[in-house]
C-alpha cells in the first residue's frame, strides 16, 4: 500500500508569488489533514477534510491560504501571495474514518514539502 | 489550547543504552501518539495509546500513559544508531481529530 505522498518536496519562491502544494492521501482514507512547522516552532494543525468537506479549518493562518479537496481524493494547498513567514515544512496526513464518525485513528504523514519564501 | 511538551529537549546516549522521553499535556485527551522524524524527512508513526490504556508495547518501544498526571513516556530499549531522530508526542481530544504536537526531543545515539 502506498503511503501519503506530497509534491513538490521543495519549493523556493519569491515573496508575493503563488505556490500550490499537493497531497495524495492513502487510498481509502476519508480524513486528510494539513500541518506545518515553521522554523524553530512546533508542528501546528492547519485544517482537516472529511472526504471533500472541510471539517475543521481553525488552524488556517489567514485568507492567503486556500485548501481544496475536490472529489475527496487528493488535496491542494495554495498560498497566494506568499510571505516570508510562510516558510517552513508543510505536512499532509491521512487517516481512516472509524465507526462513530468522531473517533480518531492513526494519522499517517507524508514526507512534507519544504517551502522557502525569499 | 492544549500544548504538549517533551522532556528532555535533547538526549545523547550510547548504543545499547535505553532512552526515555517524556511528554506532558494540558487538557483531557482521546489518544496520544508518538512520531519519529529523521533529519529532513517526514513523520513516521510509532505507536498510538488510547486514553483508557496505561501501557503499550511495540518491539523495542514501550509507551506509558498517566491521564491523572497528563503525561506519557516513550522508552526505547537497546538503542541503535539508527534510532537517532527527533521524537514527538501528539494528542487529540474527543470530538477533535486534529493533533496537537509537542516540541520534540532530539535523540542522538552514538555507536
Amino acid at each position: 500500500e502506498a503511503g501519503v505522498t506530497q509534491f513538490p518536496s521543495h519549493s523556493v519562491i519569491e515573496k508575493g508569488q503563488t505556490v500550490t502544494l499537493r497531497c495524495d492521501p492513502i487510498s481509502g482514507h476519508d480524513n486528510l489533514y494539513w500541518y506545518r512547522r515553521v522554523m524553530g516552532k512546533e508542528i501546528k494543525f492547519l485544517l482537516h477534510f472529511v472526504k471533500e468537506s472541510k471539517q475543521d479549518e481553525s488552524g488556517m493562518p489567514n485568507n492567503r491560504f486556500l485548501a481544496e479537496r475536490t472529489g475527496g481524493t487528493y488535496s491542494t494547498l495554495k498560498v497566494q501571495p506568499a510571505e516570508l513567514e510562510d516558510s517552513g515544512v508543510y505536512f499532509c496526513a491521512s487517516s481512516r474514518r472509524l465507526a462513530g464518525g468522531t473517533s480518531t485513528d492513526t494519522q499517517y504523514f507524508g514526507p512534507g514539502t519544504r517551502l522557502t519564501v525569499l | 489550547s492544549q500544548q504538549g511538551e517533551e522532556d528532555p529537549q535533547a538526549l545523547s546516549i550510547q548504543e545499547g543504552e535505553n532512552a526515555t522521553m517524556n511528554c506532558s499535556y494540558k487538557t483531557s485527551i482521546n489518544n496520544l501518539q508518538w512520531y519519529r522524524q529523521n533529519s529532513g524527512r517526514g513523520l513516521v508513526h510509532l505507536i498510538l495509546i488510547r486514553s483508557n490504556e496505561r501501557e503499550k508495547h511495540s518491539g523495542r518501544l514501550r509507551v506509558t500513559l498517566d491521564t491523572s498526571k497528563k503525561s506519557s513516556s516513550l522508552l526505547i530499549t537497546a538503542s541503535r544508531a539508527a534510532d537517532t531522530a527527533s521524537y514527538f508526542c501528539a494528542t487529540d481530544r474527543t470530538g477533535f481529530q486534529k493533533l496537537v504536537f509537542g516540541t520534540g526531543t532530539r535523540l542522538l545515539v552514538s555507536p
